[in-house]
C-alpha cells in the first residue's frame, strides 16, 4: 500500500539557514509524483513544489529543491536562506496513477524559523 | 479565477444534525478531492473523483458520511447524523487530471465543530 512517512513533527531552523525537511514514500508502482505543500497558521494548503518518478533532475522553485533519492524512496524538500515566513507546516505528498490517481499526505513537520 | 470555493467555513453544530459541506472546483479542473485534517491523523484523503466518477471512496469513515457530484463543478459532503468525532477542519481540492503533474489547488476549508 502508499504509504508516505514524515519523521520530524517539529523542527527551530535559525533564520537565513538552509533546511532540509524529510520525506520517504512506499509504493510498488514505477509511476508516480511527489508533491510538498505549505500550511501557514492561517490554514491554506499553498503548492510548493513537484517531482515526477520519471524526472532526471531534481525539482527546483526558487528557494525550494527537492532532493529525489530514487533508489532511497525519499524526496526531502530543501529551503535555502529560511525567512520567518517559512515558518509553517509541510506536508509531503504522493500521487500514484496506477491507483486512479490518488493523493495522499504525510503527516507533516512543523517548522519555526528563529530570528 | 476565484479558485476553489468553500461553504460554509466555519460551522458549529449539535451531535446528530445533519451538516452540508460544499465545494466549487475550478472552471476546467476534472478531479475533485474530500479531506479531513485533525491534530491527531493529519491529513486524511476520505474521497475522490474523475469526471464526476468516485473512484476511491475507502477513506469515508462510515456510512454517515457521503459525497456527491452531480456536476463537474459542485460538490457536497454530508454527515448524517454528526457526532463530536467528526469535529474537524474538511478541505476540498481540485485539479485537472493529465499526465504529469497532477497539482491540487485546495480551498479555505471548513472548520467543523460538533458539540
Amino acid at each position: 500500500a502508499q504509504k508516505i512517512t514524515q519523521t520530524q513533527p517539529g523542527m527551530f531552523v535559525q533564520e537565513k539557514e538552509a533546511v532540509t525537511l524529510d520525506c520517504t514514500y512506499d509504493t510498488s508502482d514505477q509511476s508516480y509524483g511527489l508533491f510538498w505543500y505549505k500550511q501557514p497558521s492561517s490554514g491554506e494548503m499553498i503548492f510548493l513544489i513537484y517531482q515526477g518518478s520519471y524526472d532526471e533532475q531534481n525539482a527546483t522553485e526558487g528557494r525550494y529543491s527537492l532532493n529525489f533519492q530514487k533508489a532511497r524512496k525519499s524526496a526531502n524538500l530543501v529551503i535555502s536562506a529560511s525567512q520567518l515566513g517559512d515558518s509553517a507546516m509541510y506536508f509531503c505528498a504522493m500521487r500514484d496513477p496506477p491507483r486512479g490517481d490518488k493523493i495522499i499526505f504525510g503527516k507533516g513537520t512543523r517548522l519555526h524559523i528563529l530570528p | 479565477d476565484a479558485g476553489v470555493i468553500q461553504s460554509p467555513r466555519h460551522e458549529v453544530t449539535e451531535m446528530g444534525q445533519e451538516v452540508t459541506l460544499r465545494c466549487k472546483l475550478i472552471s476546467g479542473h476534472n478531479s475533485l478531492f474530500w479531506y479531513r485534517q485533525t491534530m491527531m491523523r493529519g491529513l486524511e484523503l476520505l474521497i475522490y473523483f474523475n469526471n464526476n466518477v468516485p473512484i476511491d471512496d475507502s477513506g469515508m469513515p462510515e456510512d454517515r458520511f457521503s459525497a456527491k457530484m452531480p456536476n463537474a463543478s459542485f460538490s457536497t459532503l454530508k454527515i448524517q447524523p454528526s457526532e463530536p468525532r467528526d469535529s474537524a477542519v474538511y478541505f476540498c481540492a481540485s485539479s485537472f487530471l493529465r499526465a504529469g503533474a497532477n497539482v491540487l489547488t485546495f480551498g479555505a476549508g471548513s472548520r467543523l465543530t460538533v458539540l
